[in-house]
């Protein structure tokens, strides 16, 4: 059965305090993203990375870094957290390659700032 | 880069009426569109998808038609029930699978199944 762990559920942090976000796949996928998504806005691509220690910026990486430095592991990292990043952050890995695999997202990180 | 519309944001349909939600998107080369369902507090899971050399696919009480002149696509849920109750997302890719540029997603529609 497919795996996508992201270990905190639920944080609350303080503004400009580092967060880290840990994301874990147990499939051996060479893809692996961060979405945000918030009401009425749907998915938004942070940063993806399509290899170790490679790393793409989505849509909207400002304020936002990422770190791939195995395979099965991408982190988000908020340098200095601030109340616009509450939200929920959704990782997500797939298969490289073209042949029409499927996107598999984890349970999702409630993060509020306050 | 790609650009993802969808409507409505909210649906109300009656039990066992259908279902429409419709997205259109902007790149020309987009290929891929899946349809993800995403229930309250939970993860957004693939329902259907369709590729561009395809005008429609059906899956039981779902469909997804795919305009590739006009650049829209659609799903449609027949019979509905009170689990079909969730947001769904459209998505569009030139990538199947999303490849290593991932997918640009639909602001969600809250589909509501009234009893």
């Amino acid at each position: 059965d497919v795996k996508v762990t992201q270990s905190s559920r639920y944080l609350v942090k303080r503004t400009g305090e580092k967060v880290f976000l840990e994301c874990v796949q147990d499939m051996d996928h060479e893809n692996m993203f961060w979405y945000r998504q918030d009401p009425g806005l749907g998915l938004r691509l942070i940063y993806f990375s399509y290899d170790v220690k490679m790393k793409e910026k989505g849509d909207i990486p400002e304020g936002y870094s990422v770190s791939r430095e195995k395979k099965e592991r991408f982190s988000l990292i908020l340098e200095s957290a601030s109340t616009n990043q509450t939200s929920m952050y959704l990782c997500a890995s797939t298969m490289g390659g073209f042949s029409g695999n499927t996107i598999y997202f984890g349970e999702g990180s409630w993060l509020t700032v306050v | 880069g790609e650009n993802v519309e969808q409507h409505p944001s909210t649906l109300s349909v009656q039990e066992g009426d259908s279902a429409v939600i419709k997205c259109t998107y902007s790149d020309s080369a987009s290929n891929y569109f899946p349809w993800y369902k995403q229930e309250l507090g939970k993860r957004p899971q693939l329902i259907i998808d369709i590729r561009s050399n395809v005008g429609e696919k059906k899956d039981q009480r779902i469909a997804v038609t795919l305009n590739k002149t006009a650049k829209h696509f659609s799903l449609h849920i027949t019979e509905t029930q009170p689990e079909d109750s969730a947001v769904y997302f459209c998505a569009a890719s030139i990538r199947p699978g999303g490849g290593a540029d991932g997918l640009t997603f639909g602001k969600g529609t809250h589909l509501i199944i009234q009893p």
